[in-house]
């Protein structure tokens, strides 16, 4: 059972901005970086965002990442039909000698 | 160019050991800035942390998983394994190996394309 909590779904229809939360602790997000992943079914998933905000090469500039104390969020701006997808977020837990926790997922549908 | 590739078998009958190895082509398994890992997804779930280690046999776990989960490297072979021990039906999903940076903190930056284990008598 994931620490970090998102909503189920999100929606939106080709070029609106659709945003993702994920909400955790102080022992995870709100002392550790958070990073979000994509993930398409049947693929491997793909790091979108690091480090809070920060974009790996190559990934779009329309996905964009903050974080505020326990909670951070991920932004997708000018929707397009392939952002259809499973979206992650995902922290270090500083609790029970440390580990790696994702999010509970978060499904976007481009209507 | 990376690439990671899991391999192990595709079935595994319930309270036996699931064993995987992911061959690692196109880095040094053996590099300071790299750890090496696990993660799954059961059918119609989300992803889940297994753990990982470094060259030098470090390792961090899922504590959900610890007391069933080894983790090894062996350098030799530029290879890594995961051995989940008493699988039960649970345990049944899509296992992927993958690469820690951590010079971008602890992000997931490449991945296998993941490998489907089944627990079945």
């Amino acid at each position: 059972q994931s620490v970090l909590t998102q909503p189920p779904s999100a929606s939106g229809t080709p070029g609106q901005r659709v945003t993702i939360s994920c909400s955790g602790s102080t022992s995870n997000i709100g002392n550790n970086y958070v990073y979000w992943y994509q993930h398409l079914p049947g693929t491997a998933p793909k790091l979108l965002i690091y480090r809070n905000h920060q974009r790996p090469s190559g990934v779009s500039d329309r996905f964009s990442g903050s974080k505020s104390g326990t909670s951070a969020s991920l932004a997708i701006s000018g929707l397009r039909s392939e952002d259809e997808a499973d979206y992650y977020c995902a922290a270090w837990d500083d609790s029970l000698s440390g580990y790696y926790v994702f999010g509970t997922g978060t499904k976007v549908t481009v209507l | 160019q990376l690439q990671l590739q899991e391999s192990g078998p595709g079935l595994v009958k319930p309270s036996e050991t699931l064993s995987l190895t992911c061959t690692v082509s196109g880095a040094s398994i053996s590099s300071s800035n790299y750890y090496w890992g696990w993660i799954r997804q059961p059918p119609g779930k989300g992803l889940e942390w297994i753990g990982d280690i470094f060259y030098t046999g470090t390792t961090y776990s899922n504590p959900s998983l610890r007391s069933r989960v080894t983790i090894s490297v062996d350098t030799s072979k530029n290879q890594f394994s995961l051995n989940l021990s008493s699988v039960t039906a649970a345990d049944t999903a899509i296992y992927y190996c993958a690469r820690r940076i951590t010079i971008f903190g602890v992000a997931l930056l490449n991945w296998g394309q993941g490998t489907l284990v089944t627990v079945s008598s």
